[in-house]
């Protein structure tokens, strides 16, 4: 079968650090990505992995090991504004198709 | 630069009306298309995705149906709305032969009465 599973609330505290975890069992590996996705509106694109290791991209990095089927997302100097839902993702190997997990819906508390 | 429009932005329709969500792309060609349905907490479910022109592939089976016209044109329908219908609608596209990060529209809420 096909799941991903993820936590389903965190709460951090404004400035400081957070990690999302992501462990996904899938039919086939061709890509992990997170979106972030603010209360009411569409997700956006965050990051993407397809080789292990971690990729960084300003305040947000994103680490894969495929081996383990075992991703995160991690925040610093986390804002206000990142109070959101953070939703990853694995898309199979032929390319089309991509299961979303049901996502970790963050608070950021001052 | 690419960009995804989607309307209605909301929607209530009574049980067993007819429905039909748009969604264009601009800015890119033979983007692949998808649509979602979000309920209220949940994740995403992919209802159907399309490479090209009049290629659909369905993933649930349901009252719905999609269609692609056009290169950056998709459209979701329904005969007759079901209660369990009601949810976030999300058109997306994502580059064909690209890395796969996908580009949502802002989406229709649709309330089935």
């Amino acid at each position: 079968g096909q799941n991903i599973d993820q936590p389903t609330e965190m709460t951090a505290t404004e400035g400081a650090i957070v990690q999302i975890n992501c462990t996904y069992q899938t039919s086939g590996f061709n890509g992990l990505f997170w979106y972030q996705q603010h209360a009411g509106e569409a997700p956006t694109f965050l990051s993407y992995n397809v080789l292990d290791g971690l990729e960084e991209k300003g305040r947000f990095s994103s680490f894969l090991s495929r081996s383990k089927g075992y991703s995160y997302l991690l925040l610093k100097e986390l804002q206000m504004k990142d109070s959101a839902s953070y939703l990853c993702a694995v898309r199979n190997t032929g390319g089309f198709k991509t299961i979303f997990g049901a996502g970790t819906r963050l608070f950021v508390k001052a | 630069s690419q960009t995804i429009h989607q309307w209605p932005a909301t929607l209530v329709q009574p049980v067993g009306s007819p429905l039909s969500l748009e969604c264009t792309v601009e800015g890119t060609s033979n983007p692949n298309l998808y649509w979602y349905r979000q309920a209220a907490g949940r994740g995403l479910q992919l209802l159907f995705y399309s490479v090209g022109i009049g290629q659909i592939s369905s993933e649930v089976p349901q009252n719905l149906s999609a269609s692609r016209p056009q290169d950056r044109q998709f459209i979701l329908s329904s005969k007759k709305l079901l209660l369990s219908d009601s949810g976030f609608y999300l058109c997306a596209w994502s580059a064909s032969g690209g890395p796969g990060e996908q580009y949502f529209g802002p989406g229709t809420r649709l309330t089935v009465t």
